[in-house]
């Protein structure tokens, strides 16, 4: 597609019950991001997948919280017994990835998912 | 957590006049990307400035970055109304980690 897209736009669930977000990358980009945007403050990463693998999942804050990305496209961040602590948006970005310094590495986000958790 | 810091956290000035953000980082760096975000959903890229370089221009945009003193700041000129939004440096580390490390934003009201 032209951008990253990210289903639903707005998530209302109640403490307890298990969710998940979707992600929809840039056509060919290989490097897919989950982010955490708390109101008023900068995003704050969870997990970054390379292909189909979690190279870095080092931001996810607890068990509750799982991602996959099984055919290394569309990507699923998974949160069980959701808390009221976990309302943030929700935001996923894709990259060309590779590595080195320079364009490869811009992230490109999508609009966001906002969780509200009463 | 956040990687460091941005000054000033809320900036209002007047059409035309200039805006200048600044960022501050802790660790050693690959490159630092600057981001604008509108009511608080996605992020649209502004610039990257890889770490062996010092300046860089787009438009109306001019990003400095001194790794020595860890700082970059963000120039934006003749500012019109559509420029108001929040401002988010942004540093991937050295280390091959692909994950970008946000500051808490400059938050960019420009005044007709």
């Amino acid at each position: 597609g032209a951008g990253v897209s990210q289903t639903p736009s707005n998530k209302v669930t109640e403490k307890g019950k298990y969710v998940e977000l979707r992600c929809d990358p840039i056509s060919g980009h290989t490097a897919l991001y989950w982010y955490r945007q708390s109101l008023g403050q900068g995003p704050e990463f969870l997990i970054y997948f390379q292909g189909t693998g979690a190279a870095d999942d080092s931001g996810l804050p607890n068990d509750r919280f799982f991602a996959v990305r099984p055919e290394g496209s569309v990507s699923t961040l998974k949160i069980q017994r959701t808390e009221r602590g976990d309302s943030a948006v929700y935001l996923c970005a894709s990259s060309l990835g590779g590595g080195g310094r320079g364009a490869k590495n811009i992230q490109y986000f999508g609009a966001g998912t906002r969780l509200s958790v009463l | 957590s956040q990687q460091g810091e941005e000054d000033p956290q809320a900036l209002s000035i007047q059409e035309g006049e200039n805006a200048t953000m600044n960022c501050s980082y802790k660790t050693s760096i690959n490159n630092l990307q600057w981001y604008r975000q509108n009511s608080g959903r996605g992020l649209v890229h502004l610039i990257l400035i890889r770490s062996n370089e010092r300046e860089k221009h787009s438009g109306r945009l001019r990003v400095t970055l001194d790794t020595s003193k860890k700082s970059s700041s963000l120039l934006i000129t003749a500012s019109r109304a559509a420029d108001t939004a929040s401002y988010f440096c942004a540093t991937e580390g050295v280390q091959g980690a692909q994950k970008l490390v946000f500051g808490q934003g400059t938050r960019l009201t420009i005044n007709p």
